[in-house]
């Protein structure tokens, strides 16, 4: 069971939009809606930002969004802030194991 | 507050035995699935194996499979994750994390982390 496949890393100005996609098969996200997106800063925990492919949990600032076309989900961060700098992992159910699988991160870089 | 605390950092040598724990509180800990996670050195994380305290099923990940124990102690709301012959190749640090409607939700919940380091 492979890795959700991730940019390694995408980049943006203050208050801009970026998008970070995470594509899988038909056996993980196109089977089902269960995709989950994490922050994690460095040296810290990670957080959980979007579950069930476009909710989000209390707290979560509603700058983040995600979304879900065919075997690639998206996140999405708008007005890009400082503090948004990390590295994002997402991941889905897959049937091929019964359990978790997780992309390989991606690195958000605020110029 | 609903909270996973893990154990401390552990040092060891290849070969010995080791038994890190993840204890709940706040939350019915038989109710909800509690997952295992490593992150090595620099890299990403990995599913390793996720456990229902209720009844304790488990399910490995393959590659994790034969090579570490997940269990709990549902009288005392702990989540374990041992070994029992450690390799250089399985320093890193290890995060559990409560799963909110497995497979539906998410890890909603993050331990700590605990920072294995396995050298001769």
């Amino acid at each position: 069971q492979s890795a959700l496949t991730q940019p390694a890393s995408v980049s943006g100005s203050p208050g801009q939009s970026i998008t970070i996609s995470c594509t899988g098969t038909s056996s993980d996200i196109g089977a089902y809606n269960y995709v989950s997106w994490y922050q994690q800063h460095p040296g810290k925990a990670p957080k959980l930002m979007i579950y069930d492919v476009t909710n989000r949990p209390s707290g979560v600032s509603n700058r983040f969004s995600g979304s879900k076309s065919g075997n690639t989900a998206s996140l999405t961060i708008s007005g890009l802030q400082a503090e948004d700098e990390a590295d994002y992992y997402c991941t889905s159910y897959t049937t091929s194991i019964a359990l978790g699988v997780f992309g390989g991160g991606t690195k958000l870089t605020v110029l | 507050e609903v909270q996973l605390v893990q154990s401390g950092a552990e040092v060891k040598k290849p070969g010995e035995s080791l038994k890190i724990s993840c204890k709940g509180s706040g939350y019915s800990f038989t109710s909800y699935w509690i997952g295992w996670v490593r992150q090595m050195p620099g890299k990403g994380l990995e599913w390793m194996g996720i456990i229902y305290p209720g009844d304790s099923d488990t399910r490995y990940r393959p590659s994790f499979q034969g090579q570490v124990t997940i269990s709990a102690d549902k009288s005392i709301s702990t989540a374990y994750l041992q070994w029992s012959s450690l390799k250089a190749s399985d320093t890193a640090m290890y995060y559990c994390a409560r799963h909110s409607a497995f497979p539906q939700g998410a890890f909603d919940i993050w331990g700590q982390g605990t920072m294995v380091t396995v050298s001769s």
